[in-house]
């Protein structure tokens, strides 16, 4: 079982809508969450980052982060045909390795 | 404001070969990592490098080694390539000074090994 569970999509949604992405975790020592968006080709792009539990705003975007349930989510709000991309959840422990998702591919339609 | 830059951004080898991939992370950030990102694969990590000293290792074979120099840019170099190490490979660097947990990743290097 892989520490870091996505679902890969993909995930189309009409333009303005309201976006969920999640993932799951086993390791209850992460205490570090990130959320990346990666372009075609790109490198993987840092949006939100988050530490323990709780909420973040910034923006249109929105990570949400519950660690009881070992579960983190990043919502998008009026999402845009630019928003289109892969999107990577990344958590670490005290330390330096990050676990990633295998990234969920969202489209927005115009 | 600076980002992370990888050189080269494309490389193509053959099997049995060596490459050099190199890293230059965002001035004043003293952590490198490096990634393996296969098709449709989430970043592998492979090693990471704090004030020149390996930091962490993570799934970097044997025929791969780095290092990181005094100016913090650091070199992924991999010997005797297979068809299987045709990928991404990322870097990305953190400050110890700021939030370590924050890894600006660089554009990567498309290795296609024929």
């Amino acid at each position: 079982q892989k520490e870091v569970e996505q679902d890969p999509g993909p995930l189309s949604v009409p333009e303005g809508a309201i976006v969920s992405l999640n993932c799951t975790y086993s390791n209850s020592a992460f205490q570090y969450f990130m959320w990346y968006r990666q372009y075609s080709r790109k490198g993987p792009e840092l949006l939100m980052y988050t530490y323990s539990s709780g909420n973040k705003e910034d923006g249109r975007f929105t990570a949400q982060v519950d660690k009881s349930s070992k579960y983190i989510s990043l919502f998008i709000r009026d999402s845009q045909p630019s928003d289109s991309a892969t999107y990577l959840c990344a958590m670490s422990a005290a330390g330096n390795q990050f676990y990633f998702g295998t990234g969920t591919s969202l489209t927005v339609i115009p | 404001a600076a980002g992370v830059i990888q050189s080269p951004r494309h490389l193509i080898k053959e099997k049995r070969e060596t490459a050099t991939l190199k890293c230059y992370p965002i001035p004043r950030h003293d952590t490198v990592y490096w990634y393996q990102q296969g098709p449709g694969q989430d970043p592998q990590f492979l090693i990471s490098f704090y004030e020149k000293m390996q930091s962490d290792k993570g799934s970097i074979p044997d025929r791969f080694s780095a290092q990181q120099f005094s100016d913090y840019h650091s070199e992924l170099n991999m010997s005797s390539l297979e068809l299987g190490d045709s990928a991404l490979y990322f870097c990305a660097s953190s400050s110890s000074g700021g939030v370590q947990e924050t890894q600006y990743f660089g554009p990567g290097t498309r290795l296609l090994v024929l």
